[in-house]
């Protein structure tokens, strides 16, 4: 079945660790995203990507980092430079171009700092 | 400055209540609005807006795009308990920069 996959699903992570999330689509979409979810709150955009190879930082790009090598995927590291990673991080992907449509999400990974 | 604000952040009502939720969105570059509902884990999917479909409807749901005031509104008449959820706008802005509000999280009790 098409659709997004993210992983894992919960993780944890010690103060200092840089931490990598995965997120897959075999919807064939070219554009993906990235989002912070804090409890009881919106979704805040970390980056996002239009095409292979390129990526926009979003509302709060400080402390993560991404890279799409691939159209399938596009990987969220949450590095030691951000200080307060604990949320839940939602992807999403959606044709892209310029029709209208809307945008496809993932299950989320709840981040953890222990 | 938000791209997309909306209110109230949360609402309490009783099963069979009307309600109606606001979303305000900024002109530039904009495309389309986009409404999701959020119950645990992954939003699903409401409506889609744009200049030349400003109103949409589905079942108790519906919403309209006011170009003129830059906003949307989602309404849902009789309202069920499983209406609760956290209700997100989105504008899509070109080279497909999307973002969204801070949510309306609405509480329906018996």
């Amino acid at each position: 079945d098409g659709g997004i996959t993210q992983s894992p699903k919960y993780l944890f992570r010690k103060e200092g660790q840089n931490v990598t999330l995965s997120c897959e689509q075999n919807l064939n979409h070219d554009a993906m995203y990235w989002y912070r979810q804090d409890p009881g709150q919106g979704l805040r955009l970390i980056y996002y990507s239009q095409i292979v190879n390129d990526f926009q930082k979003g509302d709060i790009a400080e402390g993560y980092s991404v890279s799409r090598e691939k159209k399938e995927s596009f990987p969220l590291t949450v590095t030691s430079a951000q200080k307060n990673p604990t949320a839940f991080y939602l992807c999403a992907s959606s044709p892209g171009g310029a029709g209208h449509t809307e945008a496809f999400f993932g299950q989320g990974t709840r981040l953890t700092v222990v | 400055e938000d791209k997309v604000v909306q209110s109230p952040l949360s609402l309490v009502v009783h099963e069979g209540d009307t309600v109606t939720l606001n979303c305000s969105y900024e002109v530039t570059n904009f495309r389309s609005l986009l409404w999701y509902k959020q119950e645990k884990k992954a939003p699903t999917f409401l409506f889609m807006l744009t200049s030349s479909g400003i109103e949409k409807k589905s079942g108790r749901l519906s919403s309209i795009l006011d170009k003129k005031e830059l906003s949307s509104i989602l309404n849902i008449t009789a309202t069920q308990t499983g209406d609760s959820a956290i209700y997100l706008c989105a504008g899509n802005y070109n080279n497909n920069d999307m973002r969204f509000g801070a949510g309306t999280r609405l509480t329906v009790k018996p």
